[in-house]
């Protein structure tokens, strides 16, 4: 069955480094979103993605961070100057499109970034 | 402001026991309600997807409920097992808003002894 993968499961980082975390979405989705879960808290929004631009971002999602597509399998997040708060695992999720079933939103393993 | 609630935070049940799990919404204008299961460390597992035009959906020992008026949402687990055990979450879709994200609650820890 298709899966969204994620990759590496686990970054460490020295504070103000930057980060690249890849995701590859199930490969006919056509939405993506990225986000996030800092230990014992709620599942929170960073930002959807559609027609290769962003669609929706949440305030967490400010300019450290950022979004690309650059092929046609790959899915990024990158986050310019890491901050000890912006540890937490990441998580992508892809939808297929819009109408009835295919809202659902499929998740990814998740990368667990840790920042020193 | 959306806030979605999930009580209780843990549960624990011997095995066999048939169980609900409740989540509630403040702000009744829902797309569609998501549940999810989390393995400790792992990623979000969908388990169940319902349409705001929806009542129920059911797969296999799950059963979900939408009362989207009363903003409530239960998870219905039959003859649980030892494999049941996670943190199931709910998340909720608003109508009233341009983009499609998620927002989720804290969750439920079931855990479920042998």
């Amino acid at each position: 069955e298709p899966e969204v993968t994620q990759t590496p499961s686990h970054q460490v980082t020295q504070m103000g480094q930057e980060v690249i975390l890849r995701c590859v979405p199930i490969s006919n989705h056509l939405y993506f979103y990225w986000y996030r879960q800092i230990l014992g808290q709620k599942v929170e929004f960073l930002v959807s993605f559609y027609n290769n631009e962003i669609s929706e971002k949440s305030e967490i999602f400010d300019d450290q961070f950022s979004v690309e597509r650059p092929d046609g399998s790959n899915f990024t997040l990158k986050i310019r100057s890491t901050k000890l708060e912006d540890s937490a695992m990441y998580f992508c999720a892809s939808r297929k499109t819009a109408g009835g079933s295919y809202n659902e939103q499929f998740f990814g393993p998740g990368t667990r970034l840790t920042v020193l | 402001k959306q806030e979605v609630t999930q009580i209780p935070a843990a549960l624990s049940v011997p095995e066999g026991e048939n169980l609900v799990l409740n989540c509630s919404f403040t702000d009744s204008a829902i797309y569609n309600l998501q549940w999810f299961r989390q393995d400790p460390g792992k990623g979000l597992t969908s388990l169940l997807l319902i349409q705001s035009s929806q009542r129920e959906q059911t797969s296999g020992r799950l059963n979900a409920s939408l009362d989207k008026s009363s903003g409530r949402s239960t998870l219905y687990i039959a003859a649980s097992q030892p494999g049941d055990s996670a943190t199931y979450l709910c998340a909720v879709r608003l109508v009233n808003q341009a983009g499609t994200a998620l927002i989720f609650g804290k969750g439920t820890t079931l855990s479920v002894s042998s």
